[in-house]
């Protein structure tokens, strides 16, 4: 089983949607992060989280430490949000654990 | 500032050559990654440096090596090239570990023929 599961593999959605993206974890960790791989294959960082919710613009990730659990939602959704959107934590030893990703596509 | 620069883009290999992937960073970074990312996989980490002079293996280090001379500079080497080493390889740095925010270079596309 892999330390760090995402759910859903694959997600296709009409542009105006609101989208959760879930990231569980198995290993005690110091920090989660929620990365965005761009079609083109950049990868940029969206946000870090120790605890708590984070907002950015139509972005909002939450952390839930005690379920080892955390989601990406994205409200308002547009096709521009299409990527591959990346979980990945930083265990006890500063080792970071990607998991394999979400491919979202929105549809307009 | 640039932020993370990778030379090549892209890069076609015959089994057993050798080459380096640069990566460079002006941010002033004491932390720098280099990854793989095979289809379908999550990102794998290769090696890392905590600052110059200093760089230890990560999950995957086999069939590579590093070297960390400098602050911004990181390259990564191939020896004898294998197919199982055909990825997409990025590079990223970051101010400290943990808690903090990994800049990640556009990556390198090579292939093992």
């Amino acid at each position: 089983k892999n330390e760090v599961e995402q759910s859903p593999q694959n997600l296709t959605a009409q542009e105006g949607e609101f989208i959760t993206i879930n990231c569980s974890y198995s290993v005690g960790i110091s920090a989660l992060h929620w990365l965005q791989q761009h079609p083109g294959g950049g990868i940029v960082s969206l946000f870090m989280l120790s605890s708590g919710k984070k907002k950015h613009g139509r972005l909002i990730a939450t952390i839930n430490i005690q379920e080892k659990h955390s989601s990406l939602h994205i409200t308002a959704s547009h096709p521009r949000d299409s990527a591959v959107y990346i979980c990945a934590v930083m265990n006890r030893d500063d080792k970071i654990i990607f998991g394999k990703g979400t491919r979202l596509h929105i549809l307009p | 500032n640039a932020g993370v620069t990778q030379t090549p883009k892209f890069r076609i290999l015959k089994i057993g050559q050798s080459m380096t992937l640069q990566c460079t960073q002006d941010m002033n970074h004491n932390y720098m990654y280099w990854y793989r990312q095979d289809p379908g996989m999550g990102l794998k980490l290769i090696y890392y440096s905590v600052g110059a002079g200093i760089t230890d293996k990560g999950e995957v280090p086999n069939g590579y090596n590093v070297s960390r001379s400098t602050t911004e500079d990181f390259p990564l080497r191939l020896e004898l090239a294998a197919p199982s080493q055909t990825s997409v390889y990025f590079c990223a740095s970051s101010y400290s570990t943990g808690g903090t925010e990994q800049y990640f270079g556009p990556g390198t596309r090579l292939t093992v023929t």
